[in-house]
């Protein structure tokens, strides 16, 4: 059974960094199936896609235009994890956070969410 | 690609049938998804690939369409069903894109 537990903090500042990790278990990070994302869900912005990392015999990223100037994603295969990093937070950054896996072009696993607050 | 989801909200009584509308601006053969997402948790694949159920997934939901007019349908609406319905192109293997949300009430 695959299962994402997510970690990381909760509350930031403006212009930090954010920082969450989602560790897999089930699955393999470097598989050569699926992808690995990170999805936000604001009231303002509803659910919205931020990126992508997948193994395909070489490491491949892809990033949503909106946030692709201060996104990384990364993946940890010593720790079957992949992490997101986003420079620069402002309040519009403040979501409810979720890493998923991808399948079949669709998210079919996904973690239980972390709440990020953005505030001074 | 820009997925408009009608109606906003849908308002019936346990046992009858729901119809939700997902239309996209531009073509995306039948790479569609639909979720289910509860108060308090995250999205649950409901359907993928247009039509597809996903695992563990009942019966009573389907869902149909191409192109850029889909469908999904609860054929007898169960108590846990009454919830936020999201769908999500996957045509441009780039990018991903989710609708507004059709809420069930």
């Amino acid at each position: 059974q695959v299962q994402l537990q997510q970690s990381g903090p909760g509350l930031l500042k403006p212009s930090q960094t954010l920082s969450l990790t989602c560790a897999i278990s089930g699955d393999s990070v470097s598989s050569n199936s699926p992808a690995w994302n990170w999805i936000r869900q604001s009231p303002s912005r509803g659910l919205e896609w931020l990126g992508r990392t997948y193994y395909r015999s070489n490491w491949y990223n892809e990033y949503a235009v909106s946030v692709e100037s201060r996104i990384t994603i990364t993946a940890d295969t010593s720790k079957n994890q992949f992490s997101l990093q986003l420079s620069s937070v402002t309040p519009e950054d403040t979501a409810v956070y979720y890493c998923a896996r991808e399948r079949s072009r669709s998210f079919d696993i996904w973690g239980p969410g972390t709440m990020v607050t953005v505030s001074s | 690609i820009v997925l408009t989801q009608s109606p906003a909200a849908l308002s019936l009584s346990p046992g009858e049938r729901a119809t939700l509308s997902c239309t996209a601006s531009q073509s995306v053969g039948s790479f569609l998804a639909w979720y289910q997402q509860r108060p308090g948790q995250a999205p649950r694949l409901l359907i993928y690939g247009a039509s597809n159920r996903a695992t563990g997934i009942p019966a009573r939901f389907s869902g149909s369409g191409s192109g850029t007019d889909f469908t999904l349908t609860i054929s007898s609406l169960e108590p846990e069903d009454f919830a936020v319905y999201y769908c999500q192109q996957c045509g441009t293997w780039s990018v991903s894109a989710f609708g507004g949300g059709t809420k069930v009430e």
